[in-house]
């Protein structure tokens, strides 16, 4: 059972340079999210998604886009990467909403130069 | 809006008891929650309390919730070098579409 899959696990970018983070969960879960971890600063959400075909803004969403044409899928797009981008982000996924157990993935680790 | 406060790092031999603490502000949140993060990974939920209990204990887990106060703990019993991690403290933001997580507390376990 993979649970939440991310790729890449390590990335590097130049400023401007655009990248989509992928994000994969087989557990068939509605709810899926992308949070951020900034030293010192914590999980901030960037975008979330309560089904196919609905996305809504985190605390954090200026400078990523997401979609979510299918319930598996949820990736996060950097359009023009930028230097305070450089972060950890996790994807998360649960059943049915936030309230129910999070799954999350091992992360991916950006760094924007 | 909402949020979530926790001191950053505790430091405690093995075999002590862990004391976590948090202080939250949205008193509307149903569950408070409590993730577990290992190096090099993502969080795993560790344990949950639901807002209208005082207390719930889960083998070496112990959570303490106070609603007046606003403040949620977590003592880990016996700790040992493996629950080194960082424990982050979580409630549901108001509209039920995200949860909100404190800063994290650094767990430190010395042998």
């Amino acid at each position: 059972n993979a649970g939440v899959t991310q790729t890449p696990k390590f990335q590097v970018l130049k400023t401007g340079q655009s990248m989509t983070l992928q994000c994969a969960q087989d557990m068939n879960h509605e709810y899926m999210s992308w949070y951020r971890q900034d030293p010192g600063m914590g999980l901030r959400l960037i975008h979330y998604s309560v089904g196919a075909g609905i996305t809504d803004q985190g605390e954090v969403p200026n400078g990523y886009n997401v979609s979510r044409s299918t319930t598996e899928d949820f990736p996060l797009r950097l359009l023009s990467a930028a230097p305070s981008q450089t972060s950890v982000y996790f994807c998360a996924s649960s059943r049915a909403g936030p309230s129910e157990k999070l799954f999350f993935g091992s992360g991916t680790q950006l760094s924007v130069l | 809006g909402e949020d979530v406060e926790q001191s950053l790092f505790l430091s405690v031999r093995e075999g002590d008891s862990s004391v976590i603490n948090c202080t939250y502000t949205d008193s509307s949140s149903t569950y408070l929650y409590w993730y577990k993060q290992e190096p090099g990974a993502g969080l795993q939920l560790l344990t949950y309390i639901f807002s209208n209990m005082d207390m719930k204990q889960d083998q070496r887990l112990t959570v303490l919730l106070n609603k007046k106060d606003k403040h949620l703990s977590l003592r880990i019993a016996d700790t040992q070098t493996g629950d080194s991690a960082i424990y982050f403290c979580a409630e549901s933001n108001q509209a039920g579409t995200a949860l909100i997580f404190g800063k994290g507390t650094t767990l430190s376990v010395s042998s």
